[in-house]
């Protein structure tokens, strides 16, 4: 069972926004803003999308935003297009205990 | 151009050990942590084990404890992992990832693309 609680899927149309979830306690989500969010398509490696929260790398597009309120992260994917299909994953630091948690990951499908 | 190559992976059987390896490249590795983190086929990411810059902290999740060593030779710019005693649940696919820091957080900033290893009974 995974430290951060993800739905295992989300969908949207292309053009659409959705907002996928990451929820955790104030062990991790909560009492940092080490929050990251990274996007895996089939056989491939995890890239970031987004750290701090709602910092975005360079290169990811601004259709990517992070939020977080209070236990609970969000990323939302504005302006669906196909190649968001993916799988996504939370991250957060979970104190000395739990160095690194990960959510179990949500399925996006660009319907 | 950061690169970051893993080697190593390939099958085993249980009880047995296995060294996993991680080349990095395109930047200044010892100053860097690195870290692994797993994926067993069709499951999610499960972290594994970090370790600091100068190879003097490390840290290892409860599954890896006591049966995985992680290491780092800064002059050959090479991360290691060294697995014994592995078990079924050990299969995955095993990633590299470095460690950023900004001034008030850290994430995995780049991963290699993996090493599988296969655990039989």
């Amino acid at each position: 069972q995974s430290a951060l609680t993800q739905p295992p899927s989300a969908s949207g149309s292309p053009g659409q926004s959705v907002t996928i979830s990451c929820t955790g306690s104030s062990s991790d989500v909560g009492g940092y803003n080490y929050v990251s969010w990274y996007q895996q398509h089939p056989g491939k490696a995890p890239k970031l999308m987004i750290y701090e929260v709602s910092k975005r790398p360079s290169g990811v597009p601004d259709r990517f935003s992070g939020s977080k309120s209070g236990n609970t992260a969000s990323l939302t994917v504005s302006g669906l297009q196909a190649e968001d299909e993916a799988d996504y994953y939370c991250s957060s630091y979970g104190g000395s205990n739990n160095y690194v948690a990960f959510g179990g990951g949500t399925k996006l499908t660009v319907l | 151009e950061v690169q970051l190559v893993e080697s190593g992976g390939g099958l085993v059987q249980a009880g047995g050990s296995l060294r996993l390896s991680c080349a990095a490249s395109g930047f200044t590795f010892s100053s860097y942590g690195m870290h692994w983190v797993r994926q067993a086929p069709g499951k999610g990411l499960e972290y594994v084990s970090a370790i600091s810059s100068n190879g003097h902290s490390t840290y290892y999740a409860k599954s890896a404890k006591g049966r995985f060593t992680i290491s780092r030779d800064n002059s050959k710019n090479t991360l290691n992992l060294q697995m014994s005693s592995l078990r079924a649940e050990d299969m995955a696919v095993y990633y590299c990832a470095r460690q950023y820091c900004s001034s008030t957080s850290c994430t995995f900033d780049h991963w290699g693309q993996g090493t599988l290893v296969t655990v039989s009974s």
